[in-house]
């Protein structure tokens, strides 16, 4: 079945540093969507991406829909203490068209 | 303003018995599902439905039922609690198939 990676796992930035998550899915998506999910809090939606390459901004956040519509990555710049939290991607396509979500991005962020 | 809410945020129950946990939204969404997240596996899709007395399987849906008798409320039930169904459970709804989804607050489950 559908399978979607994502990494790294974690990672602990210093303030003002970049971070990139990068998702990876074994078939070919119709589209993805990104969700943040705070420390004890629920996931909330980010941002949906459908087409070939298709690149959207958000402030300090960009993200991007891979040539092959197989993988997506959301790159933070400069972050931020508020940016601490888990990222997930979540993937549609393949048979079912179900939403499979990746197994997130804890982001640790020191002042 | 439109809102999504679980009930209990914590429960504790023992092994074997059947416990239900609530979901009612306020968006009129026909689309609702529940997620459990658990570590190292993010969110696993448990059961959903796509409108009034439409209920389908998940990918992780032994063990759980769910019930649409009116489009506000998704109620999941655990026939028989046990131990690996120790999660914390989300519910969502989505204004169409393809559409974001807006999750609930959560329900903490423990097993003992």
């Amino acid at each position: 079945g559908q399978q979607v990676m994502q990494i790294p796992q974690y990672q602990h930035v210093q303030e003002g540093e970049d971070f990139t998550t990068y998702c990876n899915s074994s078939t070919t998506l119709s589209n993805i969507q990104w969700y943040k999910q705070r420390p004890g809090g629920h996931p909330v939606f980010l941002i949906q991406l459908v087409k070939s390459g298709e690149v959207k901004k958000q402030k300090r956040l960009t993200f991007q829909f891979g040539e092959a519509k197989k993988n997506s990555s959301l790159h933070i710049t400069a972050t931020q203490t508020t940016d601490v939290g888990t990222y997930f991607c979540a993937a549609r396509g393949g048979a079912t068209n179900k939403l499979i979500f990746g197994t997130g991005t804890l982001l640790a962020v020191q002042p | 303003d439109a809102e999504i809410t679980q009930s209990p945020r914590h429960k504790i129950t023992e092994t074997g018995r059947q416990v239900t946990l609530a979901c009612h939204q306020t968006w009129n969404h026909n689309n609702m599902f529940w997620y459990r997240q658990d570590l190292g596996h993010g969110l696993r899709l448990i059961h959903y439905s796509y409108g009034v007395q439409d209920t389908n399987k998940g990918e992780v849906s032994d063990g759980y039922s769910v019930s649409r008798s009116n489009t506000e409320d998704l109620p999941l039930t655990l026939e028989s609690a046990a131990s690996s169904q120790t999660s914390v459970y989300f519910c969502a709804s989505s204004e169409a198939r393809n559409s974001p989804l807006h999750f609930g607050n959560g329900t903490r489950l423990t097993v003992t």
